[in-house]
């Protein structure tokens, strides 16, 4: 039972231009909602987050959208550079006690971004 | 401010033996927490320690299992190792799950059963 799917193994890109990373998921449950980008022989790297109270969060390049009631999330990058050629993961979890999903972050299956010249 | 360390990088072991993986918190993180992710597989929630307490579990087998020490550092401990259990393992860290904040991941711990 995958509760989050990225639908998309891959993205390619040209630098400059807009990434969009899609996300969807199924557990009601979820409120928070976070995107981490991995390189290669390292841990993942914190992005940005987006609670359920809100559709929108921004940071510099990346932008999170959150639709509730699509049960979608998607990340912006603009503009896109080289150096974010990675592979991204959204991850989800719920906000209060109880359940088994608690405290623990739920991934999608990741996208790996290659951004292009 | 340092991250969160694990230590070792890479572990190789014999089928039936014992690993001992750990990991130290960001200072200032309650919360620690244990994932694998296996070759071709997303990443899977294994443990969650918070305040020395063993919070949540993923769905893996008891022979999975961990501590957590009074500075917060953290160790797992894989039992009688299958090669299925080959393996990056990562720890992370967060301030507690009671508000919103983020799980800042460690580089890992690749262990290899031959």
């Amino acid at each position: 039972d995958q509760q989050v799917k990225q639908n998309s193994p891959s993205l390619r890109v040209q630098e400059g231009r807009i990434s969009i990373l899609n996300c969807d998921y199924t557990n009601s449950m979820f409120d928070y909602f976070l995107w981490y980008k991995k390189y290669p022989a390292e841990g993942p790297t914190f992005l940005i987050s987006i609670s359920s109270i809100k559709d929108k969060n921004e940071d510099g390049r990346f932008t999170v959208f959150l639709n509730k009631s699509a049960k979608h999330l998607s990340l912006h990058i603009v503009p896109s550079q080289p150096g974010d050629s990675a592979v991204y993961f959204c991850a989800a979890s719920p906000r209060y006690a109880g359940g088994t999903s608690y405290g623990k972050l739920t991934f999608g299956q990741g996208t790996i971004l290659t951004v292009h010249p | 401010e340092a991250g969160v360390t694990q230590s070792p990088t890479h572990l190789i072991k014999t089928r039936g033996q014992q690993a001992t993986l750990r990991c130290s918190p960001i200072s200032g993180h309650t919360s620690v927490y244990w994932y694998q992710q296996a070759l071709g597989l997303g990443l899977q929630f294994l443990l969650w320690y918070d305040e020395g307490e063993e919070r949540n579990r993923g769905n893996f087998p008891p022979r999975f299992s961990g501590r957590q020490f009074p500075n917060y550092s953290s160790e797992l401990n894989v039992n009688a190792l299958e090669l299925e259990d080959s393996a990056l393992y990562l720890c992370a860290s967060s301030v507690g799950v009671y508000s919103n904040q983020p799980q800042h991941f460690g580089d890992g711990t690749r262990l290899s059963i031959l």
